[in-house]
């Protein structure tokens, strides 16, 4: 088993572009999760999906979206790219299996000039 | 609202001390408890967790917590620390919510290890 995988691992964007991080399962988990990290902060909770086919917003979903593509993908998109996006992007899933605890990616880091 | 504290953001022990890294919640149930820890560069590994019963957890590369109630925390705790515990540690409390659990994080302890 992979895990979770995330791609790209690194991107720079200039303000302004677009682009998807993506996200990817293979435990058969039902829920998942995008976080950013930045520093002093902790991690962040920027959307979640409880199942295939629905999304929720939390703590900082402002110029993100998010798409629960099916059971094992979750991306995440920015449309338009601002500095104060430059972080580190983090992914992870959890199922229902009573266990409670979150699985994570490697993240992606990712730099807006 | 829901919050996690972790209230020293850097703590510096010597190899072979103990220690104790202090994290607090304010939910008004007992939440679901996780403590990860992140080395430079990596994501989040599982340290340890608490769902109910014994307050006291047992963990990974041994690590303790203890839940206390009547102080909403749940401290870790290592007896002898290794060089290679450096890094990152994160306390995060899980509360249910449509369908399923979200999670909030503490703002973390980084923790150097002097030789």
């Amino acid at each position: 088993n992979a895990g979770v995988t995330q791609t790209p691992k690194f991107q720079v964007l200039k303000t302004g572009q677009s682009m998807t991080l993506q996200c990817a399962q293979d435990m058969n988990h039902n829920s998942m999760y995008w976080y950013r990290q930045d520093p002093g902060m902790g991690l962040r909770l920027i959307y979640y999906s409880a199942s295939e086919g629905t999304t929720d917003k939390g703590e900082v979903p402002n110029g993100y979206n998010v798409s629960r593509l099916n059971k094992r993908e979750f991306s995440l998109r920015l449309e338009s790219a601002a500095p104060s996006q430059t972080s580190v992007y983090f992914c992870a899933s959890r199922n229902y299996d009573g266990m409670y605890e979150q699985y994570f990616g490697p993240g992606t880091r990712l730099t807006v000039t | 609202a829901q919050s996690v504290t972790q209230p020293d953001i850097h703590i510096t022990v010597s190899e072979g001390a103990s220690l104790e890294l202090r994290c607090n919640y304010s939910y008004g149930a007992t939440p679901y408890l996780f403590w990860y820890v992140q080395s430079p560069g990596q994501g989040l590994q599982l340290l340890l967790k608490y769902f109910s019963g014994d307050t006291l957890v047992q963990g990974i590369k041994g690590f303790e917590a203890e839940f206390k109630r009547s102080q909403s925390s749940f401290n870790l705790r290592k007896p002898s620390v290794h060089w290679s515990d450096a890094a990152e540690y994160f306390c995060a409390v899980g509360l249910p919510t449509s369908g399923t659990y979200k999670y909030i994080f503490g703002t973390g302890t980084r923790l150097k290890v002097l030789a």
